[in-house]
């Protein structure tokens, strides 16, 4: 496996829940990365955490919270979601995010998500 | 902002037939790498290309950076039923706002 793992790897929420993703990577990298993946927009890059500092947030609704405690581990909370929210989020992994023009990314499972 | 176009969006091919998928940015890129998704599957990383007019092959994948760093392709000679997934290109370095490709998807039958 790539080192990324997720969870859950299945959600099923109502509109009203709140609940979290969460990703963890054994890879020693130091940026880290949420994406969406939904029929409509096939990979949809979120958020961007660098050293554990966010660094960039690519015009996500507020219902969707990021947090990065530290470099191996990145949240995702949800509350108040959409219908529409439902698809597939990804987290991925690099060795950076800024320093070098040649990071790979490493990407989990992903969760897939069905809002209600 | 960053508009990434991959052409076709979807190719049905006979297993032994080639695949070509294109990958068109609005913008010069400094780099370009393209990932693989198996149906079900999570994005793979395939290759990396920096240079102007690089051509890089990996058994019977061809990958290819234009001259003018704005687009790329990524080529498949005698496609086998192992190929089946979605390509992306993605748009990565420090200057660019990271971007993946809207993605071909390919299916291949014998």
């Amino acid at each position: 496996e790539t080192g990324v793992t997720q969870t859950p790897r299945h959600l099923v929420m109502g509109m009203t829940n709140k609940k979290s993703l969460k990703c963890e990577q054994h890879l020693g990298h130091n940026a880290m990365y949420w994406y969406k993946q939904s029929a409509k927009k096939p990979l949809e890059l979120m958020f961007v955490y660098n050293f554990k500092e966010q660094t960039e947030n690519n015009s996500v609704p507020s219902r969707f919270s990021p947090e990065c405690p530290n470099s191996s581990h990145l949240f995702l909370h949800l509350h108040t979601l959409q219908p529409e929210d439902s698809a597939l989020y990804l987290c991925a992994s690099s060795q950076d995010r800024g320093l070098a023009d040649t990071d790979t990314q490493y990407f989990g499972p992903g969760t897939r998500l069905t809002v209600l | 902002g960053q508009q990434v176009m991959q052409i076709p969006q979807y190719q049905h091919v006979q297993e032994g037939e080639d695949f070509t998928t294109y990958c068109n940015s609005s913008t010069t890129l400094s780099n370009i790498q393209w990932y693989k998704q198996r149906p079900g599957g999570h994005p793979v990383f395939l290759i990396q290309l920096v240079k102007s007019g690089e051509v890089k092959k990996q058994k019977r994948l061809t990958f290819q950076f234009g001259e003018a760093k704005k687009n790329s392709s990524l080529h498949i000679t005698a496609t086998q039923t192992t190929d089946v997934g979605t390509y992306f290109c993605f748009l990565g370095g420090t200057a660019s706002k990271l971007t993946f490709g809207t993605g071909t998807r390919l299916q291949v039958t014998l």
